[in-house]
């Protein structure tokens, strides 16, 4: 079974552009959730999807956005890049939301450089 | 809110050596928490899972534990050897008012020397 994509896996902005992340799940999960790695703050979470329905919201400003689709396919946006925003974005899939006894698969992520 | 923290920040043993990390946790009110591994620009890889109502899960020269009530966890490593090196980190499972998340700590880089 194929895990977590991300694509792409590598992406050079400038800062007042927008960006588009896309995660495809592992097959049969209709739960994503979407994270942000930095340096200074570590892993904090970003959303969390499930039916095309965001479940929950992490503490990011509304540049940050997203959505699902009806395949359980994720995009995340964000508009207005800051140099802030440079990290490593980590999608993750599970099989739905609160499934206590799964674990969360996560992706190879999208590294972000805004200059 | 909840807040996670792993203590040792980094880490350097000898192969062979075993070795624990810590991690701890101020909300008790957890349904799972979970170990990963991640390799230099990389994604995670999940180590181990264990359940709020469980004590310990092992795999392989992996063991962790979890006292819920006291707010920790506890990775130990048998044997290590240098494959091992990489950043471990610890994340907790909340259900929130919808939804859910995991909340991780900063982790320890963990070297081990040949």
């Amino acid at each position: 079974k194929a895990g977590v994509t991300q694509t792409p896996r590598y992406l050079i902005k400038t800062r007042g552009q927008q960006v588009t992340l896309s995660c495809s799940p592992i097959s049969g999960h209709r739960s994503v959730s979407w994270y942000q790695q930095t340096p200074g703050q570590g892993l904090q979470f970003l959303f969390e999807y499930f039916s095309e329905t965001q479940r929950n919201k992490g503490n990011f400003p509304g540049r940050f956005s997203g959505r699902q689709f009806s395949n359980s396919r994720s995009e995340m946006n964000v508009s207005t890049l800051e140099l802030g925003d440079s990290a490593l974005y980590l999608c993750a899939s599970s099989l739905a939301v609160g499934a206590t006894q799964e674990t969360q698969y996560f992706g190879p992520g999208t590294r972000l450089l805004v200059l | 809110k909840q807040e996670v923290t792993q203590i040792p920040a980094a880490l350097s043993v000898p192969e062979g050596e075993n070795l624990v990390l810590n991690c701890s946790f101020t909300d008790s009110a957890i349904y799972n928490l979970q170990w990963f591994r991640q390799d230099p620009g990389k994604g995670l890889t999940s180590l181990l899972l264990i359940q709020s109502s469980q004590r310990e899960q092992t795999s392989g020269r992996l063991n962790a534990s979890l006292d819920k009530s006291s707010g920790r966890s506890t990775l130990y490593i048998a044997a290590s050897q240098p494959g091992d090196s990489a950043t471990y980190l610890c994340a907790v499972y909340n259900k929130e008012t919808s939804g859910s998340r995991l909340t991780f700590g900063e982790g320890t880089q963990l070297t081990v020397n040949p």
